[in-house]
């Protein structure tokens, strides 16, 4: 069965101070790994998909990256607005798995 | 363009009654999934949409859940006599095609039964 642990629960960080979430997970063949942000009483929010080992995603502050057991999603010099629970899930490769598997999410806070 | 809309936002219900709940997909996305995320957790799948035919029900926790999508167009999750254990966050989302696109999700519909 596939699954997605995600680590820290939660991260408080000052404003400026860089960190990463690490999203680690087993698959019977990976056929993509979606990085979303949820913002409270909303809806995910999509940020990146990786689809194979070593593949790198960017868009302003945050990296996403890809191994053949985890990703990484970096957060540098965060601001207070990058404030969000940040949840990774994978899809798998078996036919018919259309379905996104989702880890408990990684609460971030960054304080001004 | 428009992005996936869910209806009602908020349904609040007594125990035993039957809710419906709806979700209009991203015009010219074949594809629909339903979520759930109970308060704390994580989102667990629901049901799969490719058209109209839904070829993965697997997620569907009981014989109260059902679902059915019009064409390529909205869909409806149907929970009979409901339980407090439904209460949750239910999400919507589509994609282009299925395999491998990215799912885009709705603002979802909180549900809590009393």
């Amino acid at each position: 069965e596939d699954q997605v642990t995600q680590s820290p629960e939660a991260l408080r960080l000052q404003e400026g101070e860089s960190s990463s979430l690490n999203c680690s997970y087993t698959v019977s063949g990976l056929r993509g790994l979606f990085w979303y942000r949820q913002d409270p009483g909303k809806g995910p929010e999509f940020l990146f998909t990786l689809y194979s080992a070593g593949e790198e995603k960017e868009k302003e502050r945050l990296k996403a990256t890809l191994t053949k057991k985890e990703s990484f999603l970096h957060i540098t010099a965060p601001k207070p607005e990058d404030s969000a629970t940040y949840l990774c899930a994978v899809q798998g490769i078996i036919q018919g798995a259309q379905k996104l598997v989702f880890g408990q999410g990684t609460r971030l806070t960054i304080n001004p | 363009g428009a992005g996936v809309s869910q209806s009602p936002s908020n349904k609040v219900t007594e125990k035993g009654k039957d809710v419906e709940l709806r979700c209009d997909p991203i015009s010219g996305h074949t594809a629909l999934y339903w979520y759930r995320q109970r308060l704390g957790q994580g989102l667990e799948f629901l049901i799969y949409f490719q058209g109209n035919s839904a070829p993965d029900k697997s997620g569907l926790p009981s014989d109260r859940f059902s679902a059915e999508r019009t064409g390529e167009s909205v869909s409806t999750l149907t929970i009979q006599r409901t339980q407090q254990e439904d209460s949750a966050v239910y999400l919507c989302a589509s994609s282009l095609r299925g395999s491998g696109d990215t799912q885009y999700f709705g603002p979802g519909t909180r549900l809590t039964v009393l």
